[in-house]
């Protein structure tokens, strides 16, 4: 079983709609959340951290809920400049960080 | 202040060949993990390097190497290439703490074997 799974998508939407992703994990124990965006072709970039009160950066919302062992990220307002891959990660014990597949995004004008 | 840096960029090797990638670590970065990324899927792990001992092994044949420098920098070492190890290679550094922190990736060196 792997340690994260997501949807892969892709996700299609218009700008200024609202998108949900969801990720689950495996392992209990994990330790640390992450939502992480990766540009075509590029490395990956943190886009926030996940915790359990659930936390708002601007359009984003991202939630925690340990119990269910899910994440999920909302995107309001959809920009063109959204338009990336974006990656579930969890970290267990020694900062091993564990990624999902990641979904696609594409914002449509 | 300098990211994460690798080098190459880009490399292209035949089968059976070895390479080396490296890694740079941001200043004051004691921590180095590299990664695979197959086209289409997600990072996967393969070493952390914490002052220089390895930390942590993900699933990968013996193969695959690597070690840490006095400076914290890092080498990656992948012998007799096949096919399927052609990806995206990804050093990260972060700091050590308790709690997992950020990781800062570098832009990755892309291999290619053919």
């Amino acid at each position: 079983r792997k340690e994260v799974e997501q949807d892969p998508g892709p996700f299609n939407v218009p700008e200024g709609a609202t998108v949900a992703f969801n990720c689950t994990y495996s392992n209990s124990a994990s330790q640390s959340f992450f939502w992480y965006r990766q540009d075509c072709r590029k490395e990956p970039k943190l886009l926030m951290s996940v915790y359990s009160s659930g936390n708002e950066d601007g359009r984003f919302t991202a939630q925690l809920n340990r119990a269910s062992q899910y994440i999920s990220l909302l995107i309001r307002d959809s920009k063109l400049s959204d338009s990336a891959t974006y990656l579930c990660v969890v970290t267990q014990t020694g900062n091993q960080f564990y990624f999902g597949t990641g979904t696609s995004l594409t914002v449509i004008p | 202040d300098a990211g994460v840096t690798q080098s190459p960029t880009h490399l292209i090797k035949t089968r059976g060949q070895h390479v080396t990638l490296r890694c740079s670590p941001i200043s004051g970065h004691k921590s180095v993990s590299w990664y695979q990324q197959v086209l289409g899927q997600g990072p996967q792990f393969i070493f952390q390097y914490y002052e220089k001992e390895e930390r942590g092994r993900g699933n990968f044949p013996d193969r695959f190497s690597a070690r840490q420098f006095p400076n914290y920098s890092s080498e990656l070492n992948v012998n007799a290439l096949l096919l399927g190890d052609s990806a995206l290679y990804l050093c990260a550094s972060n700091t050590w703490t308790a709690m997992n922190t950020e990781a800062f990736f570098g832009q990755g060196t892309r291999l290619t074997v053919v």
